[in-house]
C-alpha cells in the first residue's frame, strides 16, 4: 500500500542551526502539506503546496520556514535558524484531490536544544 | 471564520461498549469534507473515516461510523464494540475545498478492560 515516508524519524539540533525535514509523498498525489504538533497539543497547519508553489500558509510559517519540491518525489521543509519553541513533531501529508483524505507520514520529532 | 470544536478532552468507555466522540464545525461554505484521525501513543496519524458535505448517507468504515447532522453542523464519531487498542487520541478535521485541513483539539479515549 502506498504511504508517505518521512526522514529522519528523530532529529536533535542546536538552537540557531538549520534543519531540513524530508518527505516522500504518495506518487500520484497533487497536494502536499506540513503540519506540526507540539507534544500533547493540537495538530497545527503550517503550509500547503500545489502546482509547484505554496498555496496557503499559516501565521506560524514565517520567514524562517521554507518548502521545496526539488524533484518529482521529495518534499522538504527547511527551518533556517531553529528556536527552542520549534521543538515538535512535524508531519508531512499528501492528498490526491481536494476534499479527500490526507495521508500522513510517520512524523519527524524535532528537538532543539 | 472556519472553526472546528471537540469539547471532550477525555473520554472513558468500557471494553465492548460503543462510544461517541463529539465534533462540531462552523463554516459558511456549502462544499466541505469532514475527517476523523486516530493518533495512538506511538504518534502516527491514522485516517479513519471521511464524510462529504453532499453525502446523504452517514459514512461507515468497519466499527467506525460518522453521525453527520448537517443542520447542526456536527460530525460525531461512533466507535462500536470498543477494543483496548482503540485507546488513543482522536482528531476531527475539516476541509472546505481550500488547501488546508483544520484540526480540532482532540479527544483522548481510554478503553477500560
Amino acid at each position: 500500500e502506498p504511504e508517505v515516508t518521512q526522514t529522519p524519524s528523530h532529529q536533535v539540533t542546536q538552537m540557531g542551526q538549520e534543519v531540513i525535514l524530508r518527505c516522500v509523498p504518495i506518487s500520484n498525489h497533487l497536494y502536499f502539506y506540513w503540519y506540526r504538533q507540539i507534544l500533547g497539543q493540537k495538530v497545527e497547519f503550517l503550509v500547503s503546496f500545489y502546482n509547484n508553489e505554496i498555496s496557503e500558509k499559516s501565521e506560524i510559517f514565517d520567514d524562517q520556514f521554507s518548502v521545496e519540491r526539488p524533484d518529482g518525489s521529495n518534499f522538504t521543509l527547511k527551518i533556517r535558524s531553529t528556536k527552542l519553541e520549534d521543538s515538535a513533531m512535524y508531519f508531512c501529508a499528501s492528498r490526491a484531490r481536494q476534499n479527500t483524505e490526507a495521508f500522513f507520514g510517520q512524523g519527524t520529532r524535532l528537538t532543539v536544544v | 471564520a472556519q472553526k472546528i470544536t471537540q469539547t471532550q478532552p477525555g473520554m472513558f468507555v468500557q471494553e465492548k461498549e460503543a462510544v461517541t466522540l463529539d465534533c462540531t464545525y462552523d463554516t459558511s461554505d456549502q462544499s466541505y469534507g469532514l475527517f476523523w484521525y486516530k493518533q495512538p501513543s506511538s504518534g502516527e496519524m491514522i485516517f479513519l473515516i471521511y464524510q462529504g458535505s453532499y453525502d446523504e448517507q452517514n459514512a461507515t468504515e468497519g466499527r467506525y461510523s460518522l453521525n453527520f447532522q448537517k443542520a447542526r453542523k456536527s460530525a460525531n464519531l461512533v466507535i462500536s464494540a470498543s477494543q483496548l487498542g482503540d485507546s488513543a487520541m482522536y482528531f476531527c478535521a475539516f476541509n472546505t475545498g481550500g488547501f488546508k485541513t483544520i484540526f480540532g483539539a482532540g479527544t483522548r479515549l481510554f478503553v477500560k478492560a
